[in-house]
């Protein structure tokens, strides 16, 4: 069973804290690793994504980190804001954006 | 540009009954994805199709659920008899080809008792 693992479930943090969630992956021909965002009644939005070629992608206040020899990666998120407060998922998959697995979310709760 | 509209947004019924969700993808998606998301997890694709083809149906509990993509731009999705562990969230999403970013309606919540 291919599986993502994402931690932690929940995270509390002050506005302009830095969260940051990660996730850990088993197989290694997973070549496309997303973040999506999600607020309460809405689908998931896609918030930054990084293939293995690259250790770091930063877009606005948003970084991903990628570990391949350790299978893992993480989001950052700088300078976090109240409206940031949502669930956050990670995905990876295989040949493309088609055929995503989803970590289980975690709950991003960033206080005033 | 309309994002992927899905109907209805909530709905409630009994075990045993059947149950439908329509989607309309975003105009000149070809490919079509419904997810299945147990509050607490991330979605699980159920089925994928490719303009009106199926691509991948492995996660699709085929002896309750089915779906089709007639004329490859709407979809509709059904549960046929519902059991509880059927109550999710019922998310579909759009892209351009099965190479492009997946964009999510807003999902149907269902809730069986």
């Amino acid at each position: 069973q291919q599986q993502v693992k994402q931690s932690p479930q929940s995270l509390i943090v002050q506005k302009g804290g830095i969260p940051i969630i990660n996730c850990a992956y088993e197989n290694t021909a997973f070549d496309y690793f997303p973040w999506y965002q999600q607020f309460p009644g809405k689908g998931p939005a896609l918030l930054i994504a990084i293939r293995p070629d690259v250790s770091e992608k930063k877009e606005g206040r948003f970084t991903i980190s990628f570990n391949k020899s350790a299978k893992q990666f993480s989001l950052h998120i700088m300078d976090s804001q109240p409206g940031d407060s949502a669930t956050y998922f990670c995905a990876a998959s295989q040949g493309g954006s088609e055929k995503l697995v989803f970590g289980k979310g975690t709950k991003l709760t960033v206080n005033p | 540009e309309a994002g992927v509209a899905q109907s209805p947004r909530y709905k409630i019924i009994e075990k045993r009954q059947s149950v439908a969700f329509w989607c309309n993808p975003i105009s000149g998606h070809a490919t079509l994805y419904w997810y299945q998301q147990i509050l607490g997890q991330g979605p699980k694709l159920l089925i994928q199709f490719q303009n009106n083809g199926v691509v991948d149906d492995s996660q699709l509990p085929k002896d309750r659920f089915s779906a089709e993509r007639l004329k490859g731009v709407d979809s509709t999705l059904k549960i046929q008899p519902a059991k509880l562990e059927d109550s999710a969230v019922y998310l579909c999403a759009s892209s351009r080809t099965r190479l492009h970013e997946q964009y999510f309606g807003p999902g149907t919540r269902l809730t069986v008792t």
